[in-house]
């Protein structure tokens, strides 16, 4: 079966500080991978997406970049943190499809301040 | 803009009743859709997805879908408070590549 392991599980962080979250899947391999984030009283937003090794497709411009060094690992970064970076971050994973199901890890909370 | 609209609720139905949670969408050419459910603080579970009109049924849950008037609902048949999470209705729109859009979700509690 498949897993989708994301860390660290919470991060307070000053502004201005970098950001790195790590995002590994386990039994699948060539998946679809996906960051996306979840702010307060707001919906799930994409932020990035990999189809492939080095494959990024950005959905919104920010201060944050993702890459995807290994198949199954995405990592979601930032040089400088804003007060606005703060919230639940979501790594996702999906068969090769445009259709499949994505699955969601267990989330990173980050707190700016 | 592509949006999906759901009622933020919260709704609330006693134990074993039906509850039934609504979704509209605006891009007419979609054609995947996704039910989630997520506890407080922490991640979306899959709970159906469908792809084509009419009904499809997993358990206590029936997704039903209709593409004609652009809304997808979820019914919950015998509801458990163990079912009280925030749904989340996500659409796959044409031209959209792999983003699914995701609707601010519906707060449902099951009172004992």
């Amino acid at each position: 079966s498949q897993t989708i392991h994301q860390w660290p599980a919470t991060l307070v962080q000053p502004v201005g500080s970098p950001l790195s979250l790590e995002c590994t899947v386990e039994g699948t391999s060539n998946p679809n991978l996906y960051w996306y984030r979840q702010a307060a009283g707001r919906g799930l937003q994409l932020l990035f997406y990999s189809v492939g090794i080095g494959q990024i497709s950005s959905e919104v411009p920010q201060n944050l970049s993702a890459s995807r060094p290994q198949d199954r690992q995405f990592i979601l970064s930032s040089k400088k943190l804003l007060l606005s970076d703060s919230g639940f971050y979501l790594c996702a994973w999906s068969r090769t499809g445009r259709r499949e199901t994505q699955y969601f890890g267990p989330g990173t909370r980050l707190l700016v301040l | 803009q592509k949006e999906v609209e759901q009622n933020s609720g919260p709704l609330s139905v006693p134990e074993g009743a039906i509850a039934s949670l609504n979704c509209t969408y605006s891009d007419r050419g979609s054609q995947s859709f996704f039910w989630y459910r997520q506890y407080s603080g922490k991640s979306p579970e899959l709970i159906m997805f469908i792809y084509s009109n009419g009904d499809k049924e997993d358990g206590r849950f029936t997704a039903q879908l209709n593409k004609a008037s652009q809304y997808v609902s979820l019914l919950i048949r015998d509801s458990q408070p163990s079912d009280s999470a925030t749904y989340l209705c996500a659409v796959n729109p044409p031209g959209s590549g792999y983003a699914l859009n995701f609707g601010k979700g519906t707060s449902l509690l099951v009172t004992p």
